[in-house]
């Protein structure tokens, strides 16, 4: 089955820094890589997400690139601010079904 | 409903005795998920339903568990003679599934807090 490693687990930026997460699969055939934030005592929430007929996808501050030759995918926050603050999640599935998520990373935007 | 609604909030319980965990996913969503999330750790995927297929139970970590989902509606993860090791929030979330569309994404419900003394 699937399998997603998710690094680093924590990470400690100034505020306007960029930040960035990096994600690696294992089912070839997986094309569908979600990103989810978790802001502490809450749900997590979908932030972004990317299939793998394009290779990068943007929303504002957030961007997320995908590799599926090195079956690879990155979260890049750039600016970040104190509000980034939070446990952010990779996942990956084929089509929509049975996502996997990651171990998490711990973002810690200081003022 | 208007989320993902799950009960109870918070149970807590003494070793060995069973629970019951509910969800009620948003209206119209075929597929549905557990995950356990322990404290300050990652979502570990428990168990798959989608419409009216077996589930993919994978992630199931002993026959201890089960869990199971009526009409295609709600769901109940039952985990019987509890280990304090099972002590975790245990989240659930349902998501258009393969009716998406263009859409895969999952709405999670508050969890459920289990404790186990």
């Amino acid at each position: 089955g699937e399998n997603v490693e998710q690094h680093p687990s924590t990470l400690s930026v100034q505020e306007g820094d960029s930040a960035v997460i990096k994600c690696t699969y294992s089912d070839s055939a997986s094309n569908y890589f979600p990103w989810y934030k978790q802001e502490l005592g809450k749900r997590p929430q979908l932030i972004i997400d990317i299939r793998s007929n394009v290779g990068e996808k943007k929303d504002q501050r957030i961007a997320v690139t995908l590799n599926k030759t090195a079956k690879h995918f990155s979260l890049h926050i750039t600016e970040t601010q104190p509000e980034d603050s939070a446990v952010y999640f990779c996942a990956a599935s084929k089509g929509f079904q049975k996502l996997v998520f990651g171990t998490g990373t711990r973002l810690l935007v200081s003022p | 409903g208007a989320g993902v609604s799950q009960s109870p909030s918070n149970k807590v319980t003494e070793k060995g005795k069973d629970v019951e965990l509910r969800c009620d996913p948003i209206s119209g969503h075929t597929a549905l998920y557990w995950y356990r999330q322990s404290l300050g750790q990652g979502l570990e995927f428990l168990i798959y339903f989608q419409g009216n297929s077996a589930p993919d139970k994978s992630g199931l970590p002993s026959d201890r568990f089960s869990a199971e989902r009526t009409g295609g509606s709600v769901s109940t993860l039952t985990i019987q003679r509890t280990q304090q090791e099972d002590s975790a929030v245990y989240l659930c979330a349902s998501s258009w599934g393969l009716a998406g569309g263009t859409s895969g994404e999952l709405f999670f419900g508050e969890g459920s807090r289990l404790t186990v003394l």
